[in-house]
């Protein structure tokens, strides 16, 4: 059973502040690794999908990057702002025909 | 970005009762839509592969006589929890993926049942 894990679990962090957080798995049969960001009472929406080693991804304030070699990802986030605050989930499949497995996600509160 | 729907958003049934949850994708067809269970601060846990036209497959432990997944068209899938009891009461929601390989998974809003 693959074993994804998010730290920290929560974080507060004042507005203005940047922040990041990371997701572990195992290094081997690595495939494709994606980050969500999921608000409260709406649907998780897809921030990225990773899938080469290296790979550094960037939305707005938002970017992360990728190690497959030593098994993580690192989510950043620049200059949080409140509407920032939300779960933030990593999810790993280790192959093109098998389900995403979910960490138990990192969630964030941006305190004005 | 892909639309998912699911319906109803929050439910709450008395024991015994069978209770049926929908998951639609609205701007695209999904011939495979998968189906997570989440308990207080765990992870998203896939419960089953909803494959239209043909049964879905379940993960290990979960039971496919108590949560029948129909998946009779390209935009719609059911999970139905039969005879729920109070342990059943969790979060449950639904994606979908336009396209196969690595692509994204859009997720429907999640339904809350509480089995009294």
């Amino acid at each position: 059973i693959l074993n994804v894990e998010q730290s920290p679990q929560s974080l507060h962090v004042q507005e203005g502040d940047s922040t990041n957080f990371t997701c572990s798995f195992p290094s081997s049969n690595f495939y494709a690794l994606h980050w969500y960001r999921w608000e409260t009472a709406k649907s998780p929406e897809a921030l990225f999908v990773m899938t080469l080693n290296g790979d550094e991804k960037k939305k707005g304030r938002i970017s992360a990057t990728l190690n497959t070699k030593e098994g993580y990802s690192y989510l950043y986030i620049k200059g949080s702002q409140p509407e920032d605050s939300a779960t933030y989930l990593c999810a790993l499949r280790d192959s093109g025909n098998t389900p995403l497995v979910f960490g138990k996600g990192t969630r964030l509160s941006v305190i004005a | 970005g892909a639309v998912v729907s699911q319906h109803p958003s929050w439910v709450i049934c008395k024991s015994g009762t069978s209770v049926k949850i929908e998951c639609r994708s609205l701007d695209f067809q999904a011939t495979t839509m998968f189906w997570y269970r989440q308990f207080p601060k765990q992870s998203l846990m896939l419960m089953a592969t909803s494959n239209e036209g043909s049964k879905a497959t379940y993960e290990q432990g979960v039971e496919k006589d108590k949560f029948l997944i129909n998946h009779a068209s390209l935009t719609l899938s059911t999970l139905t929890v039969t005879s729920a009891h109070p342990e059943d009461s969790s979060f449950y929601i639904c994606s979908a993926r336009p396209g196969a390989g690595s692509g994204e998974l859009f997720f429907g809003e999640g339904s809350r049942l509480t089995v009294l």
